[in-house]
């Protein structure tokens, strides 16, 4: 079955770049019809959609995130990453992958990674 | 962006209870809406989504009603499982937003 694993540095530094990748196992990220995305939340606080990407590469970001935000696909290696730009302290959150899926017109994430806590701190 | 608020944000019941949330949009979202259960330290679960759709492998307990700006997510019997945090997620319009969550512990 399909699985996603976030992995990347857990402590970034204030004006830096944060960067995760996503692996997914189980299942080719290229077969289509899938949204991949990135998820985070906030120590205690609700959750926050970043973006998605497609396999084609086409990708939809937050407006709210989306000067700071790119989201890419590597197919070869069945990943798929995000990067933040300029982080602050209110960028530390935990970051979730997840699979975005439809039945017709209705999305939901159907598969979550277990997340992974970033902190950024000098 | 679409807003959602959920209600009670707290909630205290017992095994065996029914329990019913509430999530409220701030424009009319047919039905693209979600729900999600999250326990301390665990990603959150998809529950069901088009707003009444169960996944695949939830237990019947669970079922979800509404569609324009007013859902309800229903436990028809609390069990000990259930003890989590639940939240709503619109679909119908970008960026897809969470509601704030409903806390549902052991009374």
């Amino acid at each position: 079955q399909v699985q996603l694993q976030e992995s990347g540095p857990g402590l970034v530094k204030p004006s830096q770049t944060l960067s995760l990748t996503c692996t997914v196992s189980g299942g080719s990220i290229s077969s289509g019809g899938y949204y991949w995305s990135w998820i985070r939340q906030h120590p205690g606080k609700g959750l926050e959609w970043i973006g998605y990407i497609y396999y084609s590469g086409s990708t939809y970001y937050n407006p709210s995130l989306k000067s700071r935000v790119t989201i890419s696909v590597d197919t070869s290696k069945n990943q798929f990453s995000l990067k933040l730009s300029s982080v602050t302290a209110a960028d530390t959150a935990v970051y979730y992958c997840a699979k975005g899926d439809s039945y017709g017109p209705y999305w939901y994430f159907d598969l979550w990674g277990r997340g992974t806590l970033v902190t950024v701190s000098s | 962006d679409i807003q959602l608020t959920q209600s009670p944000s707290f909630l205290s019941a017992s095994v065996g209870d029914r329990v019913t949330i509430t999530c409220r949009a701030s424009q009319g979202i047919s039905s693209y809406l979600a729900w999600y259960q999250q326990k301390p330290g665990k990603a959150p679960k998809l529950l069901i989504y088009a707003a009444s759709t169960l996944q695949s492998g939830v237990p019947s307990r669970f079922s979800g009603s509404g569609s324009g700006t007013e859902f309800t997510l229903t436990i028809s019997s609390l069990q000990p499982e259930d003890f989590a945090t639940y939240y709503c997620q619109q679909l119908n319009s970008y960026p897809f937003t969470f509601g704030p969550g409903t806390k549902v512990d052991i009374k």
